[in-house]
């Protein structure tokens, strides 16, 4: 089974702070990465799928990188509608695994 | 519109069984695979499984083979999760989601179904 690890678990940044969050895979899923952000009491919603690919509607401020075991999720500029959890998700092998998740919280 | 639509909340006993579902339209139901994600209070999200609706493939991560059973009834573009006999454990909130036909990632989610496990 395919581990994702997730850093930090919490996050506290201010409104314009460029932020990135890191996921590290127990083994390469090559580019089968995608991130959500989830609101409270809310389904998580696609941001990043394929690592790098934005999901339509999504701003630009966000941004995926990586392949293999290592992939960053960095937002350039934080809005107020930012300030939620963010997962990773591996996706080489069904039906994948969740990374632990990381609350952003404002400073 | 592309949507999940999933029953609604429910408080059983433990010991009970129980089967919750969700209803996809607005695209091609038999061509996505659809996940199933639990959620429970305060933590984060758990994958629990996937299935194919076209011939419902059904592929289980490792934590909950056995103890839940997915399947779909492409007919009625309906996924089902259930549970023969319920713990108080088993207290969460239930997603399903569908994942992008041409790669990875679910980009359609249901609202959820809370489900409360309580004597």
């Amino acid at each position: 089974d395919i581990q994702m690890t997730q850093s930090p678990s919490t996050l506290s940044a201010s409104i314009g702070d460029r932020v990135s969050i890191t996921c590290r895979a127990s083994q390469s899923i090559t580019y089968s990465l995608a991130w959500y952000q989830q609101k409270p009491g809310k389904a998580p919603n696609l941001l990043i799928h394929t690592a790098s690919t934005l999901e339509s509607g999504v701003p630009s401020r966000f941004s995926g990188s990586g392949s293999g075991t290592e992939f960053t999720l960095t937002i350039s500029s934080l809005q107020p509608d930012d300030f939620a959890t963010y997962y990773c998700h591996g996706y080489k092998s069904y039906p994948g695994t969740f990374g632990q998740g990381t609350k952003l919280e404002i400073k | 519109e592309v949507q999940l639509v999933q029953s609604g909340a429910e408080v059983k006993k433990p010991g009970q069984s129980l089967k919750i579902s969700c209803k996809g339209s607005g695209y091609s139901f038999d061509t996505h695979w659809i996940g199933w994600v639990r959620q429970m209070p305060g933590k984060g999200l758990e994958w629990m499984g996937i299935i194919y609706p076209r011939d419902s493939d059904t592929k289980y991560s490792p934590s909950f083979e056995g103890q839940v059973t997915i399947s779909a009834d492409k007919s009625i573009s309906i996924a089902y999760l259930q549970w023969s006999s319920l713990k108080s454990s088993d207290t969460a909130m239930y997603y399903c989601a569908r994942r992008r036909a041409s790669s990875g990632g679910m980009d359609v989610w249901g609202q959820g179904t809370a489900v409360t496990v309580s004597s």
